[in-house]
């Protein structure tokens, strides 16, 4: 299995802040890779997949990158609205699994 | 627009079973992969399984967790996605969600629907 790790799991920060979230994969992952904002009470959203892919609808601040075991989300200027938790996700081999998640807090 | 919405979530006793649906409305299940997954109380995100499109063999992976336990089918007449859960345990206190999958990872998801297991 590909095990995933999310670093940090809680993150304080402020409006307009640069933050970046990091996922660690225990196997090199080719392509299939995705990430998602999840707030309580609602379905997870989509926002990245292919590794830098931005889905349709996600604001251009949000990116994406890395290769192999190491990955990447930044978000440019935290906005209220990206107050949540952030999963990573492989998708190339079985189990598809996530990341423990890590919490965006208002600092 | 994509829509789906999952049925049948509720209060099981332990051993005991449970069928969600996810009925989808501007798709057709048939002809896409779907996944359930889902989240237990203050834990992160699961992938339980996946179904693939009907051209594709319409297969089904399961996570060790559930494999045997749980099983994925689809009704095209009804356009509905299901998630059979039998043998249920304590740990299967969860919100479970299905999604649409596929090279654009899970780029549709439903409100979920919530399952506990307790005697």
């Amino acid at each position: 299995d590909i095990q995933m790790t999310q670093s940090p799991s809680t993150l304080s920060a402020s409006v307009g802040d640069r933050v970046t979230i990091t996922c660690r994969a225990s196997q090199s992952i080719t392509t299939w890779f995705a990430w998602y904002q999840h707030k309580p009470g609602k379905a997870p959203k989509p926002l990245i997949y292919k590794v830098s892919s931005l889905q349709s609808g996600v604001p251009s601040r949000f990116s994406a990158s890395g290769s192999g075991t190491e990955f990447s989300l930044t978000i440019s200027s935290l906005q209220p609205d990206d107050f949540a938790t952030y999963y990573c996700q492989q998708y190339q081999s079985y189990p598809l699994t996530f990341g423990g998640g890590t919490k965006v807090e208002i600092k | 627009e994509v829509q789906l919405v999952e049925s049948g979530g509720g209060l099981v006793k332990p051993g005991g079973s449970l069928r969600l649906s996810c009925a989808a409305s501007g798709i057709t299940v048939t002809n896409a992969w779907m996944s359930w997954v889902r989240q237990a109380p203050g834990k992160g995100l699961e992938w339980l399984g996946r179904i693939k499109s009907k051209s594709e063999g319409g297969t089904t992976e399961y996570a060790a967790p559930v494999k045997g336990r749980f099983t994925i089918s689809r009704d095209d007449s009804q356009n509905t996605l299901y998630l059979q859960m039998d043998s249920l345990k304590s740990e299967d206190t969860a919100l479970y969600y299905c999604a649409t999958d596929g090279t654009s990872a899970f780029n549709m998801w439903g409100q979920g629907a919530m399952v506990t297991v307790s005697s």
